[in-house]
């Protein structure tokens, strides 16, 4: 199973928007409504920020949300601060009963 | 409050094997799947293996297939991963996940696991 594609690296400034991308397969993202996406700060276990494609769980600002176009997945912050800096990676189930993560974008705020 | 403690990672030798646990509380153990996902020092995260609630279903990733098994004890609220005929590429911190991708995703702090001569 091939990890699902993320960019490496996206950065914003303070109050801005950005998107990440999730790339993958007809067998995953595009099959179930399954994305999840984590946010993950150095040393620290990963956070849930959306599941289900676009859902936010409890706790999680409305400033991430989720959506899904065919096999792409997308992740938005908005309002970019400081804190949101961190790794994220993206999260799907796939046709062969197992899970599979992307490879992870680093976000930068300028 | 949920939390999940792993333990049971440590140094060891190529071929050799390890038997990592995960204790949970502060949730219904007998009704979640469980997972384990692994992260290689600096790298990204990767997909191990998931249990149904009563330990008669499990799914691995090819990587690890045949060579670690997943396993659970409801009794005693504890989820395992036995890992067996362990490579360098098996390298990592291992974390013990509560429904993955789900509304009551949970994660553990993880073991790490180095496996060198």
């Amino acid at each position: 199973q091939s990890a699902l594609t993320q960019p490496a690296s996206v950065s914003g400034s303070p109050g801005q928007s950005i998107t990440i991308s999730c790339t993958g397969t007809s067998s995953d993202v595009g099959g179930y409504n399954s994305v999840s996406w984590y946010q993950q700060h150095p040393d620290k276990a990963p956070k849930l920020m959306i599941y289900g494609d676009s859902n936010r769980p409890s706790g999680v600002s409305n400033r991430f949300s989720g959506s899904k176009s065919g096999n792409t997945a997308s992740l938005t912050i908005s309002g970019l601060q400081a804190e949101d800096e961190a790794d994220y990676y993206c999260s799907s189930y796939t046709s062969s009963t197992t899970y599979v993560f992307g490879t992870g974008t680093k976000v930068t705020v300028l | 409050e949920v939390q999940l403690v792993e333990s049971g990672g440590g140094l060891v030798q190529p071929g050799g094997s390890l038997r990592l646990s995960c204790a949970a509380s502060g949730f219904t153990f007998s009704n979640s799947w469980m997972h384990w996902v692994r992260q290689a020092p600096g790298k990204g995260l990767v997909w191990v293996s998931r249990i149904n609630t009563d330990g008669s279903s499990a799914d691995y990733a090819d990587s690890v297939k045949g060579r670690f098994t997943i396993s659970r004890d409801n009794a005693k609220n504890t989820l395992y991963l036995q890992v067996n005929s362990l490579r360098a590429e098996d390298t990592a911190v291992y974390h013990c996940v509560r429904a993955l991708g789900g509304n009551s995703d949970s994660w553990g702090q993880g073991t790490l696991v180095t496996v060198s001569s």
